[in-house]
């Protein structure tokens, strides 16, 4: 069975600053993978998804993210950490065998200091 | 009407109250899904209906109970909820729940709170 684990349910960066936010899969098979954000009271966005055409995919806002297989890991990231980016943000994994739902990481939720 | 709407936005409603929340999807999706977002915990999946089948449910509580009477629309029916089941509920809707790609919607949740 696929999971995701997001290390850090907190992140405070500076405005300005470098955003990284981790996550880490576990998959037998070559996983999908995505991250989404949740702004307060409302629902899950899209940022981007890993469906193995490029190991860097890059999504909205200014965010991307790489897939490396070897240490099993697809981190978001962003140059310059703007007032509006915080709210959480979660990764999530998909196979193409057996359950196909989406499993999510628990979530990391950013805080952007001014 | 865009996206994935869901109503009410908020619900609060004692343990013996029966209510229902709505979920209408407007991209031309085939598939739905009720998702349970509690506080420090990972979202939860609960339902999945595809061409308005189910064809998965989560091991959800019988107090629960899905309907999708179209591809486009899905409810959650409640009754004699406990106060654990206190969440917000989302919905989303996707087009190929089979396909790896393939990306899911989120309508904007119902906040909902057992008494």
């Amino acid at each position: 069975a696929q999971s995701v684990t997001q290390l850090g349910s907190h992140v405070s960066v500076s405005e300005g600053a470098l955003v990284l936010l981790r996550c880490n899969y576990s998959s037998s098979v070559p996983p999908y993978l995505f991250w989404y954000v949740q702004y307060p009271n409302q629902g899950l966005q899209l940022l981007l998804k890993y469906t193995s055409a490029a190991t860097l995919v890059k999504g909205i806002n200014g965010f991307e993210a790489e897939f490396k297989k070897s240490e099993t890991s697809f981190h978001l990231t962003k140059p310059s950490a703007h007032m509006s980016d915080a709210a959480e943000y979660f990764c999530a994994v998909r196979v193409d065998t057996g359950r196909r739902a989406l499993t999510f990481g628990s979530g990391t939720r950013l805080q952007v200091q001014p | 009407e865009t996206g994935v709407t869901q109503t009410p936005r908020h619900l609060v409603m004692g343990m013996t109250n029966k209510k229902s929340l709505k979920c209408e999807q407007h991209l031309g999706h085939n598939a739905m899904y009720w998702y349970k977002q509690s506080a420090k915990k990972p979202l939860e999946l609960m339902f999945v209906y595809n061409f308005k089948e189910q064809t998965e449910n989560n091991s959800v509580p019988s107090r629960f109970s899905p309907e999708c009477p179209n591809s486009s629309h899905l409810f959650l029916h409640l009754h004699t909820l406990q106060p654990e089941d206190s969440a917000l509920y989302l919905c989303a809707s996707s087009q190929d729940p089979g396909g790896g790609t393939d990306t899911q919607y989120f309508g904007p949740g119902t906040r909902l709170t057992v008494l």
